[in-house]
């Protein structure tokens, strides 16, 4: 069982639809990462947070430390959002390594 | 400020060639790892560096050397390439280890025949 879980694997929406990725994990952790990686491959960090409530454009990223879950918002969804979103955590007992989630592939069509 | 950047973007290898994968950061960041992708896989990281003159194993290290070789510059070698090595290679930055925001280089696609 992998320590942080993604939810759901796939997603395909319309355009100007409200998204929600979840990211529950299994491990104490102090913060979560979210990161898209596009299409062509890129990698780009999102956000990290390690509680409460981070936005940024349309993005939001929540928090619940206590329950073990995160989860990343996209209000008004453009097709440049697909991409692949990714939640990274590193546990407690590690300052440099993040156990990966598997990832969400979304897809916004027009 | 050209953030983290990687070369070669591509290469094709030989099964037993060696070859060497350059990152430079200008971001004057501390940390700095290295991670592979495989097809329909996440990342998992090969080595970090955590500062300058230090350089410890992550996830699959087996088959790769690195060189923290500044504080700009963390470099990966294949000594003898595998066609198990064949995969997107990502190098990343970050200020610090946990608490960093990881940035990431555009990658190098690998292949091994």
């Amino acid at each position: 069982k992998n320590e942080v879980e993604q939810s759901p694997q796939n997603l395909t929406a319309q355009e100007g639809e409200f998204i929600t990725i979840n990211c529950s994990y299994s491990v104490g952790i102090s913060a979560l990462h979210w990161l898209q990686q596009h299409p062509g491959g890129g990698i780009v960090s999102l956000f990290m947070l390690s509680s409460g409530k981070k936005k940024h454009g349309r993005l939001i990223a929540t928090i619940n430390i206590q329950e073990k879950h995160s989860s990343l918002h996209i209000t008004a969804s453009h097709p440049r959002d697909s991409a692949v979103y990714i939640c990274a955590a590193p546990p407690m007992d590690s300052n440099y390594q993040l156990i990966w989630g598997a990832g969400t592939k979304l897809i916004i069509k027009p | 400020n050209a953030g983290v950047t990687q070369t070669p973007k591509f290469q094709v290898l030989k099964t037993g060639q060696s070859m060497t994968l350059q990152c430079a950061q200008d971001m004057n960041h501390n940390s700095m790892y290295w991670y592979r992708q495989d097809p329909g896989m996440g990342l998992r990281l090969i080595y970090y560096s955590a500062s300058e003159g230090t350089t410890d194993k992550g996830e699959v290290p087996n088959g790769y050397n690195v060189s923290r070789l500044n504080k700009r510059e963390f470099s990966l070698r294949l000594e003898s390439a595998a066609p198990s090595q064949t995969s997107v290679y990502f190098c990343a930055s970050s200020e610090d280890g946990r608490w960093g925001e990881q940035y990431f280089g555009p990658g190098t696609r690998l292949t091994v025949t």
